[in-house]
């Protein structure tokens, strides 16, 4: 199946500072991505549908000047957390279909990247 | 917007013995009903979909059936291993060009050997 890959995995950062996580599709362009986040033990909660070429479409309850997306290309989405708090600590996922596997309605997942805030 | 409830939250079954879980829809217009196997750390893993023009779907073990006119859809797993013990999450989705995934709030699911 298709490829999605998230960097970094971890990161750790300040309180106050910016953290920039990249999502990409390895083998399939994708003209939409989707941000999700997820607490321990909680269900993956969508934040935000990065579009190719324009602006994000974000969830009620989502600060979009906190959570910056930017989807660049066909084949990159990025999610800038800005001013970061430790309540920003989470698990954060993206996922994309792939336009191109004819009646596939599957959406592949990123491996996801662990926020801690300190 | 769409809305999913799932049931049980935790679910704890003997090895060899069946699994059910159980989720409601809101949005009479989703289409696409995936489920979602996802271990402590790991992304989710799709584990069987159905979409609204079929009643049920089975694949070895696993048999997903979707009720539309109740907008109840469930998972059914026979002959649990302990290899299926992970939290399952069951989605709804309008599939269309930009269509979007809403998780329910999952269950845990322990197999005890």
């Amino acid at each position: 199946g298709a490829v999605v890959s998230q960097h970094p995995s971890r990161v750790i950062c300040k309180s106050g500072t910016s953290v920039k996580i990249e999502c990409r599709s390895l083998d399939f362009q994708a003209t939409t991505m989707f941000w999700y986040r997820q607490f321990p033990k909680q269900s993956l909660m969508l934040m935000a549908t990065s579009n190719e070429g324009s602006k994000a479409t974000y969830e009620q309850g989502v600060e979009k000047d906190k959570f910056l997306i930017n989807h660049a290309s066909l084949t990159l989405s990025t999610l800038t957390v800005t001013s970061a708090h430790p309540e920003d600590s989470s698990f954060y996922i993206c996922s994309a279909r792939d336009p191109g596997a004819g009646g596939k309605y599957e959406q592949y997942f990123g491996p996801g990247t662990r926020l801690t805030v300190t | 917007g769409e809305n999913v409830e799932q049931h049980p939250s935790t679910l704890s079954v003997q090895e060899g013995d069946s699994a059910v879980i159980k989720c409601t829809y809101s949005d009479s217009a989703s289409n696409y009903f995936p489920w979602y196997k996802q271990e402590l750390g790991k992304r989710p893993q799709l584990i069987i979909d159905i979409r609204s023009n079929v009643g049920e779907k089975k694949d070895q073990r696993i048999a997903v059936t979707l009720n539309k006119t109740a907008k109840h859809f469930s998972l059914h797993i026979t002959e649990t291993q302990p290899e299926d013990s992970a939290v399952y999450f069951c989605a709804a989705s309008i599939y269309t060009s930009y269509d979007k995934v809403i998780f329910g709030p999952g269950t845990s699911l322990s197999v005890i050997p």
